[in-house]
Order: structure tokens, then sequence, then C-alpha cells
């Protein structure tokens, strides 16, 4: 069974630029979530998905972070404009059953 | 709202000595808790999860883990560790309402192995 998928692994960008990031959750699974993992934290929930409907995106900073799952499948994470403080490990992962998340390789952002 | 703490940011063990991970949590109602680990440049793969009945859990890699209520711990253990097992490991707790099914991480504590 193939994990979740993320693309770009890495992505060096200027502050004040935009970036996209785009996660492939495991087949059947019905939730999604991305979370923020910032150099020596532990990762932060940013947004969760069920199916196509946001179930939770409380500490998305929206001004900035954007985020679609479109068909209920893949999704997308776009930061427009990036800061220097946005530079992180974004990970995505999806679950089947309630209780038990899988998460991809994440997506290693650096902002100059 | 919950928490959880792992208070040692970096730990050195020697290939072969044993070892214990604390975790402490802050969650109002029965808690669900995991271990994941992280190899650099990687996701968070589980390596062992609690949700009810037996204290004493068992996961990958030879790990196992003890939920102590009364201490609102789920330390992690392993009885001999090999230089594979350098990495960075994460205590989580779950909490599943109306909200949805969040996972609140600890800060991580990196594992360093001697030879």
């Amino acid at each position: 069974e193939a994990g979740v998928a993320q693309s770009p692994r890495y992505k060096i960008i200027e502050k004040r630029q935009s970036v996209a990031f785009w996660c492939n959750p495991i087949s059947g699974h019905a939730t999604l979530y991305w979370y923020q993992q910032i150099l020596g934290q532990g990762p932060k929930l940013l947004i969760q998905f069920q199916n196509n409907g946001v179930v939770d995106d409380s500490q998305l900073p929206k001004d900035r972070f954007s985020a679609e799952r479109l068909k209920g499948v893949d999704s997308t994470l776009k930061i427009q404009p990036a800061k220097l403080e946005d530079s992180a490990v974004y990970l995505c992962a999806s679950s089947l059953v309630v209780r038990e998340q899988f998460f991809g390789p994440g997506t290693r952002l650096t902002v100059l | 709202a919950q928490s959880v703490t792992q208070p040692d940011i970096h730990i050195t063990v020697s290939e072969g000595a044993s070892l214990e991970l604390r975790c402490n949590y802050s969650y109002g109602a029965t808690p669900y808790l995991f271990w994941y680990v992280q190899s650099p440049g990687q996701g968070l793969q589980l390596l062992l999860k609690y949700f009810s009945g037996d204290t004493l859990v068992q996961g990958i890699k030879g790990f196992e883990a003890e939920f102590k209520r009364s201490q609102s711990s789920f330390n992690l253990r392993k009885p001999s560790v090999h230089w594979s097992d350098a990495a960075e490991y994460f205590c989580a707790v779950g909490a599943w309402d109306n909200a949805g099914n969040m996972l609140t991480f600890g800060g991580g504590t990196r594992l360093m192995v001697k030879p």
C-alpha cells in the first residue's frame, strides 16, 4: 500500500513570494491533515479536512495561508505572501479510522 | 485544551543500554496517547498507541510504553538501544470531539546513541 505522498520535498523562496505544496493521501482515507513543524518543535495542526470539507482550521493563519481539497482526494496548501517565520517542514497526514494518522515525508520550506 | 510535555530535549545513551523517554500530558478526559519517531528528512512513523485496556503497550522496533493515569505520564522504554534508534521521538495526545480528530504533540526528544 502506497503511503502519503508530498511534493516538492524541498523549496527555497524569498520573503513575499508565494509557494504551494501538494499532498496525495493514502487511497480511501477520508480525513486529511496539514501540520507545520518548526525546527526544534513538535508538529502543529494547521487544518483538517473530512472528504472535501474543512473540519478544523482554527490554527491556520488565514491572512496568508489557504488550503483546499478538491474532490476529496488530493490537497494543496498555499502561502501567499511568505514570511521568514514560515520556514518549517509542512507535513501532510491522512487517516481512515478516527484514531490513527499516517504521515508523509514532509516539505521543507526555507524563506530567505 | 490538551498539552504534552517532553522534559528532555536531548538524551544520549550507549548502544546496548536501556532507554526511557518521558512524556507528561494534560487532558480532561481519558486520553488517547501516541509515540512517533522521526528520522532526519523523514515523516513521522507511529511506534505505538494507547486507547484503553492494558496500560503496558507494545510497539514496533522493540519499544513499549506504560500509561500511568495517576502521574499523567506515558513514558517510552526500550531495554537495549541500537544505533539505528537515533532519531527524534514525539509523544502526542489525541482528542476526538465535534471539532474533529486532533493530535497535540510534545516538543520532542532527540536521541543520540554512542557506539
